[in-house]
């Protein structure tokens, strides 16, 4: 149980050009789910966590405007790169979390590789 | 603001226990201690948590100290898969955020 799926797992796209990155909960309803960037050779940096619903809340530093995170349903959440930039190539890891707030454990998406040329 | 601190990197024989330190002296007595692990190009993943209670499931066992100053993830025979980044993470019952710090790299040798 609790197994969560990223879509797609790697992809290459042209600077300039939108990129969306899914994330499913695919045996448990997920009322809170995060979003994660990982640069090589470095850890975990939470970008924004989504209840389903409402919006997005977004950690210090990460543009709300460039990534666009929806959760509309209790198992799907996506998150868009939109105008990607080189700079914005990064392994982006999801995770969800069956309880408001995301009090338990968090259950983490195999991630999905972004290289922007 | 780091609120754990783990060495860089270990290597453990294949077969043997391999015992992870994990110092986090400044936790208050609602926090949690979490274990996860990543390994390469993959999604971390869960290990155990524990409060006070040593604590033991079908991966590994969480040994924390009296006065929860510290912990010790417990891996009983390693295998060349549990090589991975390991992340001890301290998290209060009202947070709903993991923050990940730099981890042990932790090498399983044959």
């Amino acid at each position: 149980g609790a197994v969560v799926s990223q879509h797609p797992s790697w992809v290459i796209c042209k600077s300039g050009t939108s990129v969306k990155i899914e994330c499913r909960s695919l045996d448990f309803q997920a009322t809170t789910m995060f979003w994660y960037r990982q640069f090589p050779k470095q850890s975990l940096m939470l970008m924004a966590t989504s209840n389903e619903g409402s919006k997005a809340t977004y950690e210090q530093g990460v543009e709300k405007d460039k990534f666009l995170i929806n959760h509309a349903s209790l198992t799907l959440s996506t998150l868009t790169v939109t105008s990607a930039h080189p700079e914005d190539s990064s392994f982006y890891i999801c995770s969800a979390s069956p309880r408001t707030g995301g009090r338990d454990e968090q259950f983490f998406g195999p991630g999905t590789r972004l290289t922007v040329l | 603001d780091a609120k754990t601190t783990q060495p860089p990197s270990m290597d453990c024989a294949e077969g043997r226990a391999a015992n992870l330190p994990c110092n986090h002296s400044t936790i208050s007595g609602n926090e949690y201690v979490y274990w996860y692990r990543q390994i390469h190009s993959q999604g971390p993943q869960y290990i155990i948590h524990g409060l006070k209670n040593n604590e033991t499931n079908e991966m590994a066992s969480l040994i924390i100290t009296e006065d929860r100053k510290s912990s010790t993830l417990i891996l009983p025979h390693a295998t060349l898969r549990d090589t991975a980044v390991y992340y001890c993470i301290v998290r209060g019952t009202n947070d709903y955020k993991l923050s990940f710090g730099a981890g042990t790299t932790v090498t399983v040798r044959a």
